[in-house]
């Protein structure tokens, strides 16, 4: 089946620096990757559509100068969160569409923001 | 605008008992329906979906789900519990116009008792 990878699983940083998170698709093309943030108990919120060569779309309220989204080829996209804070903790999911419209979800990345 | 309920954050069976998860979405279009389960700590897995063929959709691990459209209902359920499916599960709605952005519930937590 389908493969979606993310890396790292896990990260801790210090407040005011970057960090990127990246997502591929292991055996499948993806021009269209999704983003979502997903905090503690809650549901995942999509945070940005990813289009392979061209600029993301980013939902509402969601700072497209902070989450940085670049999706350079078919299998990758990154998600870099720019000068975070303690607020932006949270568990990141990305998903990766294949041709036939179905969505496949990374594992996730656990940000921890000291 | 889309949306999804899931009735009960929180739902207790028994080992070998009935499993209903209750979803009711709202959708001004003609919905793709879906149930993902989350295990702690890691990403999505979807279990079905609905894309308006059958009404009764069959998944994985013993799932299925059946699209009421008089009720707004896709309600999950499996026959007999087993102490793997504990889980968090999750309800989205995504239009059939093509857009793909999913729109969860807040999830609801399986826990199975022995």
């Amino acid at each position: 089946g389908a493969v979606v990878s993310q890396h790292p699983s896990r990260v801790i940083c210090k407040s005011g620096t970057s960090v990127k998170i990246e997502c591929r698709s292991l055996d499948f093309q993806a021009t269209t990757m999704f983003w979502y943030r997903q905090f503690p108990k809650q549901s995942l919120m999509l945070m940005a559509t990813s289009n392979e060569g061209s600029k993301a779309t980013y939902e509402q309220g969601v700072e497209k100068d902070k989450f940085l989204i670049n999706h350079a080829s078919l299998t990758l996209s990154t998600l870099t969160v720019t000068s975070a804070h303690p607020e932006d903790s949270s568990f990141y999911i990305c998903s990766a569409r294949d041709d036939r419209k179905a969505q496949y979800f990374g594992p996730g990345t656990r940000l921890t923001v000291l | 605008a889309q949306s999804v309920t899931q009735l009960g954050s929180h739902v207790s069976v028994s080992e070998g008992a009935l499993v209903l998860l209750r979803c009711n979405y709202s959708s001004s279009v003609p919905p793709y329906l879906f149930w993902y389960v989350q295990y702690p700590n890691q990403g999505l897995q979807l279990l079905l979906k609905y894309t308006s063929a059958a009404t009764l959709v069959k998944g994985i691990n013993g799932f299925e789900a059946e699209f009421k459209k008089s009720e707004t209902s896709f309600h999950l359920t499996k026959p007999s519990a087993h102490m793997s499916d504990a889980a968090e599960y999750f309800c989205a709605v995504s239009d059939q116009g093509g857009s793909e952005k999913l729109v969860f519930g807040k999830g609801t937590k399986l826990t199975v008792n022995p």
